[in-house]
């Protein structure tokens, strides 16, 4: 199975910060990763996909790169809503389980 | 609109069974896997199971395989999630997804609690 693998696990950051979060796959995975937001009590919500596709309505202040086995999700300018939880998952084809990562909590400094 | 609606949830003793389902709208059902993932109390989230558009094709995460069956009623538009041998470490909301990954589309979440 493939793990991910994130870090920091929290990070502390203050309202117009700029921000990164990396995520590991212990095997190589292409561009097949997504990123997620979730907020307390909510249903996670996809920020990127294959790397570095902003879904659509996200704001452009987030966008992620990389390929193979790192991958990052920066913010440019940190606002209030953006203080969450953020999930890396891969989906390389055939080859399930669709693991996250561990998670990265977002805190206001 | 697309719209995923979660059911079937609650309290159960361990071992006992529970079926959840997932009624779809806004979307060409039969078109698109479906996957659900869930989440512990306090925990991250955990990619269960997933299931090809026609139906034909399953996968599993390790910790349930063999317990929980993953299906779906493309006529319904609704998928399912049956799970048997319920443990104490399968207490968690459920999601349902559009998608088997990198999912556009989530259900609310529905709660599943097992007792000891």
């Amino acid at each position: 199975d493939i793990q991910m693998t994130q870090s920091p696990s929290t990070l502390s950051a203050s309202v117009g910060d700029r921000v990164t979060i990396t995520c590991r796959a212990s095997q190589r995975i292409s561009s097949w990763l997504a990123w997620y937001q979730q907020k307390p009590g909510k249903a996670p919500n996809l920020l990127i996909y294959r790397a570095s596709s902003l879904q659509s309505g996200v704001p452009s202040r987030f966008s992620g790169s990389g390929s193979g086995t790192e991958f990052t999700l920066t913010i440019s300018s940190l606002q209030p809503e953006d203080f969450a939880t953020y999930y890396c998952q891969h989906y390389l084809s055939y080859s399930p389980p669709y693991t996250f990562g561990q998670g990265t909590k977002l805190e206001i400094k | 609109e697309v719209q995923l609606l979660e059911s079937g949830g609650g309290l159960v003793q361990r071992g006992g069974s529970l079926r959840l389902s997932c009624a779809a709208s806004g979307f060409t059902f039969n078109s698109f896997a479906m996957s659900w993932v869930r989440q512990a109390p306090g925990q991250g989230l955990e990619w269960v199971s997933a299931i090809s558009g026609s139906g034909g094709s399953t996968h599993y995460a390790d910790s349930v395989k063999g317990r929980f069956t993953i299906s779906r009623d493309n006529s319904k538009k609704t998928l399912y999630l049956q799970m048997n041998s319920l443990r104490a470490e399968d207490t968690a909301v459920y999601y349902c997804a559009k998608d088997i990954a990198a999912s556009g589309h989530w259900g609310q979440g529905i709660l599943v609690t097992v007792s000891s």
